[in-house]
């Protein structure tokens, strides 16, 4: 079974500019999580969708927002980068809401905002 | 303010040895705890978990074991192995946000052959 892919798998933007990351789930999963990890803090919890509905959120601003189609893929937008904005953004995948021992992540995608 | 803390940022041991991986966290209403292991250019790999109704919980060379009173946990590896070098992740979420997992920071492990 083909795990959780993540594109691109790096990028480098400039401060103002606005980037889409995309995830595919594990073919079967339904759930797809968003996790931005940056050292010191490690990850932090950005939103989760279910079928096509956004079922949490984490302390982020609206600059940062989500989506998941039909086919359980999921998009990541982050609109106004800022510098700080530069981290790993890891997509996970679950079979359902809340398996959170069911969890597979993919690679990340390496944002670098200059 | 973290809620789930991992303060020791890296840790050496010795192959064969124990390797000890301690995490505290804050949020009384965590009832369920996870610890993740990453390698370098690879997402985070589940690998052992604990509800908050055992202080015990072992797979194979992995412990976990949770002390609530103190809000504590902590992973043993025995005996620990080159390839357990990675970057390791405590976890929790509460079960009236059951779908919110909370991270700390990580504690990256050298097992020196």
């Amino acid at each position: 079974k083909a795990g959780v892919t993540q594109t691109p798998r790096y990028l480098i933007k400039t401060r103002g500019q606005q980037v889409t990351l995309s995830c595919s789930p594990i073919s079967g999963h339904r759930s797809v999580s968003w996790y931005q990890q940056t050292p010191g803090q490690g990850l932090q919890f950005l939103f989760e969708y279910f079928s096509e509905t956004q079922r949490n959120k984490g302390n982020f601003p609206g600059r940062f927002s989500g989506r998941q189609f039909s086919n359980s893929r999921s998009e990541m937008n982050v609109s106004t980068l800022e510098l700080g904005d530069s981290a790993l953004y890891l997509c996970a995948s679950s079979p359902s809401v809340g398996a959170q021992n069911e969890q597979y992540f993919g690679p990340g995608t390496r944002l670098t905002v200059t | 303010d973290q809620q789930v803390k991992q303060n020791s940022p890296s840790l050496s041991v010795q192959e064969g040895r124990i390797s000890i991986l301690n995490c505290d966290y804050t949020n009384s209403m965590f009832d369920y705890f996870l610890w993740y292991k990453k390698y370098p250019a690879e997402g985070p790999t589940f690998l052992i978990s604990i509800s908050s109704i055992k202080d015990k919980n072992e797979d194979g060379r992995f412990t976990v074991f949770l002390n609530k009173s103190a809000k504590h946990l902590s992973l043993h590896i025995v005996p620990s192995q080159p390839g357990d070098s990675a970057v390791y992740f405590c976890a929790a979420s509460a079960q009236s946000s059951y779908d919110k997992v909370i991270f700390g920071p990580g504690t990256s492990l050298s097992v020196i052959p």
